[in-house]
């Protein structure tokens, strides 16, 4: 089982509308948690960190399930400029690296 | 301004060549990592470091050797046992309470 899983997509919706990414993590130790969003051919850059009561940010909400051992980003009100691809990322137990996802790409269209 | 630096930003390397790629950060992180990226694939952590003079292997270390010799300092080098090298190279820090990484603009080598 890898460390990080995310489901690559694209997923592809249209304006306005809310869509939901999910990535589940194998240690149940992990401590730290975060969103990146990567543009093409860009650095990735932190979207949100993901806290355990959860955390929303504009149109961006974050929940951290950690029985279950996965995170959820949630956008709402798509916009054109979200285009992307989502990176989960979690740091290991001591800190000792950070582990990303795959990532999934998300398409929004007019 | 605070921030992390890679060159360069695109490099071309001969088979057989060795090549290093530079990565500087003036964040006073402690940790330190290097990233390999395909077309349309995730990151895959190559060799990453804690502290000064010491570093880890990652998922995909071999052919590739870093060192540490300062804190501000972690440069890359892509040896000629590398089969495959073309890719987008990122370094990143991190400070060591785990909050978010920082990463530089990264680096595209293609071996012509």
């Amino acid at each position: 089982r890898k460390e990080v899983e995310q489901d690559p997509g694209p997923f592809n919706v249209p304006e306005g509308a809310t869509v939901a990414f999910n990535c589940t993590y194998s240690n149940s130790a992990s401590q730290s948690f975060f969103w990146y969003r990567q543009d093409c051919r860009k650095e990735p850059k932190l979207l949100m960190s993901v806290y355990s009561s959860g955390n929303e940010d504009g149109r961006f909400t974050a929940q951290l399930n950690r029985a279950s051992q996965y995170i959820s980003l949630l956008i709402r009100d798509s916009k054109l400029s979200d285009s992307a691809t989502y990176l989960c990322v979690v740091n290991t137990p001591g800190f000792q690296k950070l582990v990303f996802g795959t990532g999934t790409r998300l398409l929004v269209s007019p | 301004d605070g921030g992390i630096t890679q060159s360069p930003k695109y490099l071309f390397r001969k088979e057989g060549q060795n090549v290093t790629l530079s990565c500087e950060q003036n964040l006073n992180h402690d940790a330190m990592y290097w990233y390999r990226q395909d077309p349309g694939q995730g990151l895959r952590l190559i060799y990453y470091s804690q502290i000064v003079n010491d570093f880890q292997k990652g998922d995909i270390a071999e052919g590739y050797s870093v060192s540490r010799e300062k804190k501000e300092s972690f440069p890359l080098t892509v040896t000629s046992a590398q089969k495959n090298p073309t890719a987008f190279y990122l370094c990143a820090s991190t400070d060591r309470v785990g909050t978010e990484a920082f990463f530089g603009q990264g680096t595209r080598l293609t071996v012509v």
